[in-house]
């Protein structure tokens, strides 16, 4: 039963443009979310996150929405860049419980 | 500073074979996590360990892996045997103040 559902499996974006990442959850108790990037052959790093009292959080070219009425966040990449290609994995939180990824979204900006 | 250091980078076994992992996390972080990516999924927690002791392997298959962390620094993640399903990237973290910073991963692969 998965708790974090990453629907798209990849995205292609041209270079400048928008890239919205999305993920939704299941259970309303988690507090903390965070994204995390990975390139190939390196472990996942830390990009931006959001507790569950804001419902936007800006770093940049990074910006994550939460709408907690609909256990939904995404992640807007503006403008997107050729280095951003990567694999895009969201993860909660909630408490002492560890942190719960989804399955990622392969993103590719096309320059 | 000093990534989370793990080694080796590949490796490649028989099934029913044995293998053990090995990671040295960024200095000072009291928290250590072994996460298994299988590919096309996201990372998933087998143990974590708070200084030398465990706090949660709920989700560690016990009849096989094994994992230690004597002296609450470096750590050992064993399996015994191995299995076809047990290929995957192998993922150690280690945290301070609740972020999460991975190694590079040490991908397995079981023949």
């Amino acid at each position: 039963d998965q708790q974090v559902k990453q629907n798209s499996p990849s995205l292609s974006v041209q270079e400048g443009r928008i890239s919205i990442l999305n993920c939704d959850y299941t259970n309303s108790m988690f507090d903390y979310f965070l994204w995390y990037k990975k390139y190939p052959a390196e472990g996942p790093t830390f990009l931006i996150s959001i507790s569950s009292i804001k419902d936007k959080n800006e770093d940049g070219r990074f910006t994550v929405f939460l709408n907690k009425s609909a256990k939904h966040l995404s992640l807007h990449i503006v403008p997107s860049q050729p280095g951003d290609s990567a694999v895009y994995f969201c993860a909660v939180l909630s408490g002492n419980t560890p942190l719960v990824f989804g399955k990622g979204t392969r993103l590719s900006v096309i320059a | 500073e000093a990534g989370v250091a793990q080694s080796p980078r590949y490796k490649i076994i028989e099934k029913r074979q044995s293998v053990a992992f090995w990671c040295n996390p960024i200095s000072g972080h009291a928290t250590l996590y072994w996460y298994q990516q299988i590919l096309g999924q996201g990372p998933k927690l087998l143990i974590q360990f708070q200084n030398n002791g465990v706090v949660d392997d709920s989700q560690l298959p016990k009849d096989r892996f094994s994992a230690e962390r004597l002296k609450g620094v470096d750590s050992t993640l064993k399996i015994q045997p191995a299995k076809l399903e047990d290929s995957a990237v192998y993922l150690c973290a280690s945290s301070f103040t609740g972020k999460l910073f991975f190694g590079s991963g040490t991908q397995l692969s079981v023949l």
